[in-house]
């Protein structure tokens, strides 16, 4: 069964700083993982997913993740903070072929201060 | 596509009284996802269905809960009767095959 971890509930930055949100998962068959982000009452939007291939992904508004096999890691990181990426993040996993669920992590609140 | 649609976007009810939240799925796809937010718990999923069939229900909470998706472009997730710990926002989410699932803006519950 697949499982994720988010380590930090909050996370605040500077604007113009690095943000690092942390992912950990756990996958019994090779995995697709998603980073998704919420905006106070809306729904969540995919940032960027992880298949197959190329183990750094870069997403929407200028985000990337590595896919670390060795660590089960999928951090994501951005170099430069902007007050609207004050949202809420979300790391998914999914199986490739095993169980089909999508399963998230708590999410972590980012706050940019100006 | 106009995306993943939820009804309604707000509902308040009496507790005890019966609700029923309502999903269209974008079209094509294959896997239809409903998850429950709420503060204490994060997101929890609750039922999933792949080609309108349940696959996985047991992230329902009890009993008073049900799902069902009688065709490919609808699906319901009923709550009767319904209690004040029911209070949280409703997702429902879809996909083709292993693909990122695609989410509705969600419904937001609240029973008194």
């Amino acid at each position: 069964a697949q499982s994720v971890t988010q380590l930090g509930s909050h996370v605040s930055v500077s604007e113009g700083a690095l943000v690092l949100l942390r992912c950990n998962y756990s996958s019994s068959v090779p995995p697709y993982l998603f980073w998704y982000v919420q905006y106070p009452n809306q729904g969540l939007q995919l940032l960027l997913k992880y298949t197959t291939g190329a183990t750094l992904v870069k997403g929407i508004n200028g985000f990337e993740a590595e896919f670390k096999k060795s660590e089960t890691s999928f951090h994501l990181t951005k170099p430069s903070a902007h007050m609207s990426d004050a949202a809420e993040y979300f790391c998914a996993v999914r199986a490739q072929g095993g169980s089909e669920k999508l399963v998230f992590g708590k999410g972590t609140k980012l706050t940019v201060n100006p | 596509d106009a995306g993943v649609i939820q009804s309604p976007r707000h509902e308040v009810t009496e507790m005890g009284q019966e609700v029923t939240l309502r999903c269209k799925p974008i079209s094509g796809h294959d896997y239809l996802f409903w998850y429950r937010q709420t503060m204490m718990r994060g997101l929890e999923l609750l039922i999933y269905f792949n080609n309108n069939v349940p696959i996985d229900d047991s992230g329902m909470p009890e009993d008073r809960f049900s799902a069902k998706m009688p065709n490919a472009s609808f699906s319901t997730l009923k709550i009767q009767p319904s209690e004040p710990r029911d209070s949280a926002v409703y997702f429902c989410a879809s996909s083709f095959r292993w693909a990122e699932a695609f989410f509705g803006q969600g419904t937001r519950l609240t029973v008194v």
